[in-house]
């Protein structure tokens, strides 16, 4: 099975509108780490944005957040005010705190968002 | 500043040769990986290292051959038996142990093409 979701191979924005990306994940771990990371078209990954399974709080990182619903096992992205750099491959992951694969990140097949003007 | 590089950032190999990818870190981390990229198919884990000297096969490992003989190198080698390795690879590393919190640190790259 699957252990990161991302159901949205694509999506379009316009220009300083929200987006949601969404995530959901598998696991039956109760300590857990979730993470989003953007890949330009450059295939650089870039960090954006992290939620631990017991953070009461979403996390926010400027005009990222992560709108995390744990009995749902989703952790979608937002993006406020999306910007035409914004466009890029997003990826979500996991990391699971025990196992014998300690430390990996479980990826999405990723969603491919492009902000047009 | 502190970092991992990859090279070459574009490679490509003639059928049945072997082709390594390099991976080098000075960020201090004790984890490295190596993930292989297709359209489509998201990040999929070939090897990984927790410590110098030993490793673990991924989801992926058929046809690649990894070494970590020191911390900062974790060199990838594509052999003739991987049978489709045109793909973009990925190198990562992290710090090692339970913190869930620690995030990868990636390279920039090789893009693999079979000629």
């Amino acid at each position: 099975a699957q252990k990161i979701t991302q159901t949205q191979p694509g999506m379009f924005v316009q220009e300083k509108e929200a987006v949601t990306l969404d995530c959901t994940y598998d696991t039956s771990d109760p300590s857990y780490g979730l993470f989003w990371y953007k890949q330009p078209s450059s295939g650089e990954m870039i960090f954006l944005i992290y939620q631990g399974s017991y953070d009461q709080q979403n996390a926010t990182e400027g005009r990222y957040s992560l709108n995390f619903q744990k009995a749902r096992k989703s952790a979608n992205l937002v993006i406020s005010a999306s910007q035409l750099g914004d466009s890029a491959m997003y990826f979500c992951a996991m990391r699971e705190y025990r196992g014998s694969t300690l430390g990996r990140l479980y990826f999405g097949r990723g969603t491919q968002l492009t902000v047009w003007p | 500043d502190g970092g991992i590089t990859q090279s070459p950032k574009y490679l490509f190999r003639k059928e049945g040769q072997n082709v390594t990818l390099s991976c080098e870190q000075n960020l201090n981390h004790d984890a490295m990986y190596w993930y292989r990229q297709d359209p489509g198919q998201g990040l999929r884990l070939i090897y990984y290292s927790q410590i110098v000297n030993d490793f673990q096969k991924g989801d992926i490992a058929e046809g690649y051959s990894v070494s970590r003989e020191k911390k900062e190198s974790f060199p990838l080698t594509v052999t003739s038996a991987q049978k489709n390795p045109t793909a973009f690879y990925l190198c990562a590393s992290s710090k090692a142990g339970s913190v869930l919190n620690y995030g990868y640190t990636f390279g920039s790259g090789t893009r693999l093409t079979v000629v």
